[in-house]
């Protein structure tokens, strides 16, 4: 199975940069992803790392460290439309998705 | 069409009832998902079909919830006897699969589930 952890919630200020953390523990890796969801709304992709390292999608970068089962994702200049809930999910080797329980990100003025 | 279409968008019912919620994937999309979420909660994973494997039914909550998917095409998931407890949006979503896709997931808007 697995098991995904997220902080609940995040509040930064506008034009900062803030970084959401994503711990997993999984019987089978084969990719994760981070999506984002405004309220009422659907989620929306916005990153997929499967080998290690950063990458960088314009202001939204995401990171991954598959020996210690630890990703973020990072966001720059932040903009009050960022404010959202940010979902970790993880897809184990018979390509099924699992979420964490998604952070909840404030964006203040 | 362009992207998942999930009907109803919105249904009440009373306890007790049964009811059914359908996805229209993307076409060409092999794998499809349903997920629950409860109001302020994540995504809860429901089932799974890939291709013409048997679907993943691991994440059912019970014996009263049920889905069928028509080859590559429509799912239908059933909830049988509603409960309060049932009351959630159901979130269906879509991938190409894997091989040279992210696989990234494409959602619907949901079908938002009332029981009174």
């Amino acid at each position: 199975g697995q098991n995904i952890d997220q902080p609940t919630e995040m509040t930064a200020t506008e034009g900062a940069i803030v970084q959401i953390n994503c711990t997993y523990q999984t019987s089978g890796f084969n990719g994760l992803f981070w999506y984002q969801q405004h309220a009422g709304e659907a989620p929306t992709f916005l990153s997929y790392n499967v080998l290690d390292g950063l990458e960088e999608k314009g202001r939204f970068s995401s990171f991954l460290s598959r020996s210690k089962g630890y990703s973020y994702l990072l966001l720059k200049e932040l903009q009050m439309k960022d404010s959202a809930s940010y979902l970790c999910a993880v897809r184990g080797r018979a390509g099924k998705s699992t979420f964490g329980d998604g952070t909840t990100l404030t964006v203040k003025p | 069409g362009a992207g998942v279409s999930q009907s109803p968008s919105n249904k009440v019912t009373e306890k007790g009832k049964d009811v059914e919620l359908r996805c229209d994937p993307i076409s060409g999309h092999t794998a499809l998902y349903w997920y629950r979420q409860r109001l302020g909660q994540g995504l809860e994973f429901l089932i799974y079909f890939q291709g013409n494997s048997a679907p993943d039914k691991s994440g059912l909550p019970s014996d009263r919830f049920s889905a069928e998917r028509t080859g590559e095409s429509v799912s239908t998931l059933t909830i049988q006897r509603t409960q309060q407890e049932d009351s959630a949006v159901y979130l269906c979503a879509s991938s190409p699969g894997q091989g040279r896709n992210t696989g990234e997931l494409f959602f619907g808007e949901g079908s938002r589930l009332t029981v009174l």
